[in-house]
Order: structure tokens, then C-alpha cells, then sequence
């Protein structure tokens, strides 16, 4: 089966600055990388995903990019503010999977006013 | 848009007995809905798959017996914990998925439910 490992575990940044997180895949038949964001006692909340066939994706401050052939993914915050700081966890599907992510192990941001 | 609720959003409970959880998709059919386990400081755990109208599909090492989920409509799952015991404390999220294909894939979760067993 799929096995993701996300790395830090823990990221702590000053305010303005880019934090980067990185994922690794194991099934080269992932198509669908979803990012989730979980603040402190809440629901985890998609913040952004890319599938196979774009190499990269960008939504404001946040981006992920993605490559097939070393089977690694990473998702990229720019300007870091206080209300980032939460867990973000990444994830990889497969259609033969149905779709059924599996999770990062999540890492904990923190981001200093 | 989008949103699944959860309920009831914490539980205390005495050992032996059962709770159950409700998960709901308010603005949205889910095909799919998912229940996870997360402890403390760690990732989400799979626990079970459940389609509409289907029997759930269980991870390995997850009780079907222990942990029943039922899927009766497109906008309701229902996960219940019998005869709980202090080691069934966690924090239990549902998720639902609207789509089954390459569309509609992301999942939104609910609020989840503390539970803790005494």
C-alpha cells in the first residue's frame, strides 16, 4: 500500500518569512495530492491540492509542487503570518485506490509575530 | 458550501457502554464518507470507508464489531462504539466526499467528537 512521509515534524519560522514542507510518496500510481490544514481543536480544512498532471499549482501565499519522478511533493507558504500557524497534513490518493488518501503524519508550524 | 457537521461534539461514557456518532453532509450528497481516529499530536488514522447503502470497508486492525458504521443515506453516517473501554478514548472525525471518480474529490470533515471512557 501507500506510504507518505512528511517531513519536518516541526517548522518554526519568524513572521514574513517561507516555510516549506515536503512529502514523499511510495505508489508511483498516486495521482491526487491534497494539503490539509488543522488548527487546535478543530476540523481539518483543505487548503490546496494538485493532481499528476500539472507539475504546480499556487493559490495567494500558498503553492504546491509536485514531481512524478522522485515521487515528492511540497507545499510552499510565502509572507507566514501568526494564523498560519496550525498542523498541516499532506496527503496521497490513487484512482485504483478509490481515491482513499493516506495521510502525513503532520507537521506542527509555528509561526513567530 | 460544503459543510459536514458532527454530533455530538464531546462524550463521556462509563466502560461496557455504547456511544454512537452521527456525521451529516448538510449542503452536499456524500457517496463516500470516512471515519478516522486521531490521537493526540498525530496523524489521522483510517478506521473505515462507507459508500451509501453499502457495508462499510474496515482497515486492518479495526474491529467491524466493535466500531459499527452505518451509511443509510447520502447525507448521514452513523458510527457506533459498543461496550466502550478507556482505551476507545480519542478523538473520532468523519469526512464526506461527494464524488467516487477523477471529480469531486476532496473531502471535508467534520468537527469531530471527543470521547472519553471512564
Amino acid at each position: 500500500g501507500e506510504n507518505v512521509e512528511q517531513h519536518p515534524s516541526t517548522l518554526s519560522v519568524q513572521e514574513g518569512d517561507s516555510a516549506v514542507i515536503k512529502c514523499t510518496y511510495s505508489d508511483s500510481a498516486s495521482n491526487y495530492f491534497p494539503w490539509y490544514k488543522q488548527e487546535l481543536g478543530k476540523r481539518p480544512q483543505l487548503i490546496i491540492d494538485i493532481r499528476s498532471n500539472v507539475g504546480e499549482k499556487k493559490d495567494q501565499r500558498i503553492a504546491v509542487t509536485l514531481n512524478k519522478t522522485a515521487k515528492h511533493f511540497s507545499l510552499h507558504i510565502t509572507e507566514t503570518q501568526p494564523e498560519d500557524s496550525a498542523v498541516y497534513f499532506c496527503a496521497a490518493s490513487t484512482s485504483g485506490g478509490s481515491y482513499i488518501p493516506t495521510f502525513g503524519r503532520g507537521t506542527s508550524l509555528i509561526v513567530h509575530p | 458550501g460544503a459543510v459536514v457537521s458532527q454530533h455530538p461534539s464531546w462524550v463521556i461514557c462509563k466502560s461496557g457502554t455504547s456511544v454512537k456518532i452521527e456525521c451529516r453532509s448538510l449542503d452536499f450528497q456524500a457517496t463516500t464518507m470516512f471515519w478516522y481516529r486521531q490521537f493526540p499530536k498525530q496523524s489521522l488514522m483510517l478506521m473505515a470507508t462507507s459508500n451509501e447503502g453499502s457495508k462499510a470497508t474496515y482497515e486492518q486492525g479495526v474491529e467491524k464489531d466493535k466500531f459499527l458504521i452505518n451509511h443509510a443515506s447520502l447525507t448521514l453516517s452513523t458510527l457506533t462504539v459498543t461496550s466502550a473501554h478507556p482505551e476507545d478514548s480519542s478523538f473520532y472525525i468523519c469526512s464526506a466526499r461527494e464524488g467516487a471518480g477523477t471529480f469531486a474529490l476532496s473531502q471535508y470533515f467534520g468537527p469531530g467528537t471527543r470521547l472519553l471512557v471512564l
